[in-house]
């Protein structure tokens, strides 16, 4: 069964640092997804990303957040300059509508640590 | 109002016994109620979703509950067995426009079936 994968799997990363933590969708997929689960938490919306632009961003998504799909195949999210509080699980899906309807698929997940 | 509200918070249950799990929301524009179940170390996995113009819909062992009015809805496992022991999230969206699902989770359940 085809699925969502995301690297790194683990990263720790210091103060202030910018992250990248990327992601392979489901191929022939249209609609891509981060969402973040900080320790012991539910699972929230960061972003969602369509035809190469934004389609919908949460609050928690500001200035220091940006995404990209750089080729065909991969789907990233950068944090420019981490801060303690983005410490969780960030997860990225995708969904094909066309096909699946509104299913979401998710990868396993980055966990991000910052010290 | 975009919240989705679940209970309990944790919830162990027999063998066979048949767990059940509530939500509830307030934005009446949610029209699509899917059910994740998330394993430690692994993405949410899609289990069954409902759309409000059913009240009931069953996959398996699974069945989720829906009461329009109250605006409330549950999942039910029967026969529960102890490969069913993971946290169970409820979601909600606006699914009517479908493709950009920005899924707003509930808090999750931890469900620990015992032999």
């Amino acid at each position: 069964e085809p699925e969502v994968t995301q690297t790194p799997s683990h990263q720790v990363t210091q103060m202030g640092q910018e992250v990248i933590l990327r992601c392979v969708p489901i191929s022939n997929h249209l609609y891509f997804y981060w969402y973040r689960q900080i320790l012991g938490q539910k699972v929230e919306f960061l972003v969602s990303f369509y035809n190469n632009e934004i389609s919908e961003k949460s609050e928690i998504f500001d200035d220091q957040f940006s995404v990209e799909r750089p080729d065909g195949s991969n789907f990233t999210l950068k944090i420019r300059s981490t801060k303690l509080e983005d410490s969780a699980m960030y997860f990225c899906a995708s969904s094909d509508p066309g096909h699946t309807g509104n299913t979401i698929y998710f990868g396993e997940g980055s966990w991000l640590t910052v010290v | 109002q975009q919240q989705v509200k679940q209970s309990p918070q944790s919830l162990i249950v027999q063998k066979g016994g048949i767990p059940i799990i509530n939500c509830a929301y307030e934005n009446t524009a949610f029209d699509y109620f899917p059910w994740y179940q998330q394993f430690p170390g692994k993405g949410p996995a899609l289990l069954i979703a409902i759309r409000p113009d059913v009240s009931e819909k069953k996959e398996g062992r699974f069945t989720i509950s829906f009461n329009k009015s109250a605006k409330q809805f549950s999942l039910h496992i029967m026969d529960s067995q102890p490969g069913d022991s993971a946290t169970y999230f409820c979601a909600a969206s606006v699914g009517s426009n479908f493709g950009n699902e920005k899924l707003t989770f509930g808090t999750g359940t931890r469900l620990t079936i015992i032999p």
